[in-house]
């Protein structure tokens, strides 16, 4: 299993302004995930963060709006830039570690203003 | 993309009751399907992964069924209790490589006691 942990838990943002999301995981993994819960919507892929390159992003997201980083295998960041209040959403990290089962970080809630 | 659907979007039982919820997805291609339970402010909780036609799985009073060929699983309960009061959400697995998950909208589960 994993463990998985994001910071910050919640945060409230002026629209125009960007918020990094961290994501740590207790053991190192290869792919890490980033995914986004719209109210009263499903939890959607934004992007696949691989260890020493760059981000594959999902249709519909890109890396110019979601930046993400990935310096070790243990750690990822995706910054969500120039917010609207479109952007307010659960945002979770992600990632295998054996066998099929993915495992989720807690999210963030993020409230654009 | 693969369009998964659950059903119903909420639901209210009496602690003791039991219950059961269904998530349909494409039936063509099908690799595996997952199972997870969210507690509001808490990491989704992995539950089930089930790859094989009729395939039934177990976890104390929860268990799950798998249909592929009709494209359909089914989450029972047995005996709710105050504290299976979550968000469950089942997802696909498309197996492209990038072990992407899609995820249906989730059925809300207050139990009441």
């Amino acid at each position: 299993s994993a463990v998985i942990s994001q910071k910050p838990s919640r945060d409230i943002c002026q629209r125009g302004t960007s918020l990094t999301i961290q994501c740590q995981v207790d053991s190192q993994v290869t792919m890490m995930f980033w995914y986004r819960q719209q109210p009263g919507q499903s939890l959607t892929l934004i992007a696949t963060a691989n260890q020493g390159s760059e981000a594959t992003y999902e249709s519909g997201f890109v890396i110019d709006k979601f930046p993400i980083s990935r310096p070790n295998l243990t750690f990822s960041t995706l910054t969500v830039s120039n917010m609207s209040p479109e952007d307010s959403s659960i945002y979770l990290c992600s990632a295998f570690a054996g066998a099929e089962t993915q495992y989720f970080g807690p999210g963030t809630r993020l409230l654009v203003l | 993309i693969l369009n998964v659907e659950q059903s119903p979007q909420s639901l209210h039982v009496q602690e003791g009751d039991s219950t059961n919820f269904t998530c349909s997805f494409p039936s063509s291609n099908f690799y595996a399907l997952h199972w997870y339970r969210w507690e509001t402010a808490k990491s989704p909780e992995a539950l089930f992964v089930m790859t094989l036609n009729g395939d039934e799985k177990k976890k104390g009073r929860i268990s799950a069924t798998l249909n592929t060929k009709e494209g359909y699983s089914y989450l029972y309960i047995k005996g709710s209790q105050p504290e299976d009061s979550a968000t469950y959400l089942c997802a696909q697995d498309d197996q492209t490589g990038a072990n992407n998950l899609f995820f249906g909208t989730g059925t809300r589960l207050t139990v009441i006691p």
